[in-house]
Parts: C-alpha cells; structure tokens; sequence
C-alpha cells in the first residue's frame, strides 16, 4: 500500500508476555520512527532508525522495550514481560529526506 | 514546564466561523512546526508544517509561526463539523521533520452546527 503499514492493529495479552509489533514504512522513506499514545495524553516518542545510522533510543522507558529495523525497511517493535502501564496505542511513522512524517494507524495494546 | 504546551479544550466553535488554535514550545534551537489533526480512535494526519515565521496558508488553514516569541498557531476558516477533531502541535529540532517530534498534548476542537 501507499502508506505505513502496522500489524496487528489491536493485541490483547495478558501481563508478563512478550508481544512483538510490526511496523511496515512507505516505501523509499529513510527514516522510521515510534510513539506511544497512551488514553487521553499525548504522543512520546519512543525510538527513531535513520537509514544505516545507530537508532536513538531515548525515548524507550525502560530495557523490557526494544526495537530492530531489519534491511532499512521494515521495523519491530518487541516489548518483553508486559506490564499493565504498557497498555497504549503504539503508533508508527516514517518520513523520506527533508519530508514531514506520517503516521500508519497504529497496534492498540491491552494488557490484561 | 512542558517543551510544547497547548490548551487542552474543549474548544467551542459555530459553523462557519473561525477556530483558532495556540501552541508555545521551550525550546529556541526548534526549527519545523506541524500541525496533526486526530479523529477519535484514529492515528495523527498532517494538515500542515511551517519552517519559516509568518503565514503559511493552505485551503481553509493556515499557520502562524513567530520563532522569537515561541509561538505557533492554526487558523481554520469556515469551520465545518468535519473540522471536529484533536489538533496536535508538533515540533521538530531539525529541518523539514526529521529527528524526533515532541507533541503537545493536543486541543480538542468541536464545531457546533
């Protein structure tokens, strides 16, 4: 498709599972970055790949949430021991040189 | 104090009128501005960006930037009930978007028919 892709668009786990999210750019775009929504706040940003460079990690919140993006493309996002504050909206975006970002329509993660 | 602030609403708005939307960011060294626009249950779409102060006008929006005041702004002309929505402001520390986005937490705006 011509925009991001994010699979699955809704995961329901139950606390202390690992769950996996997968982010598909727009095609030719550079850069992937990843935010969490969580009920009523704002956007945080998460972690950030551009092309071959080393991902900015900073906004990770802590060592259970990791992300790799394989061949420049496509990206996953891995949260391990899931806690009941990791229930969010888990949103994708991706932007080509000197573009603005855009968004897919994101996993909705519920932790039970 | 927050990096970028925005009056969280409900902002109230007739038909037809205009809607005015603010948003202050901390950081000087920013340099692209974006305005989201969020539908309930739905991801953030881009309605504008603006990397220079002054206006930039695009259809029934257009954006306001004044970097020395730290200010940011969106203007909806005829405000239409599809106009109903969450306006997040974002900020950018280098050109054009790349680099992180720091989100305010948005201005939920209803346009009353």
């Amino acid at each position: 498709g011509a925009g991001v892709s994010q699979s699955p668009s809704n995961k329901v786990t139950e606390k202390g599972k690992d769950v996996e999210l997968r982010c598909d750019p727009i095609s030719g775009h550079t850069a992937l970055y990843w935010y969490r929504q969580s009920l009523g706040q704002g956007l945080e940003f998460l972690i950030y790949f551009q092309g071959n460079s080393a991902p900015d990690k900073s906004g990770l919140p802590s060592d259970r949430f990791s992300a790799e993006r394989t061949g420049g493309s496509v990206s996953t996002l891995t949260i391990q021991r899931t806690q009941q504050e990791d229930s969010a909206v888990y949103l994708c975006a991706s932007s080509g040189s000197n573009q603005p970002q855009h968004f897919g329509d994101g996993t909705r993660l519920s932790i039970l | 104090q927050k990096e970028v602030e925005q009056n969280s609403g409900p902002l109230s708005v007739p038909e037809g009128a205009i809607a005015s939307l603010n948003c202050t960011y901390s950081d000087r060294g920013s340099q692209s501005f974006f305005w989201y626009r969020q539908y309930s249950g739905k991801s953030p779409e881009l309605i504008m960006s603006i990397y220079s102060n002054g206006d930039k006008e695009d259809g029934r929006f257009t954006a306001q930037l004044n970097k020395a005041s730290q200010y940011v702004s969106l203007l909806i002309r005829d405000s239409q009930p599809s106009d109903s929505a969450t306006y997040l402001c974002a900020v950018n520390i280098a050109n054009f978007g790349n680099e992180k986005l720091t989100f305010g937490t948005g201005t939920r705006l209803t346009i009353i028919p």
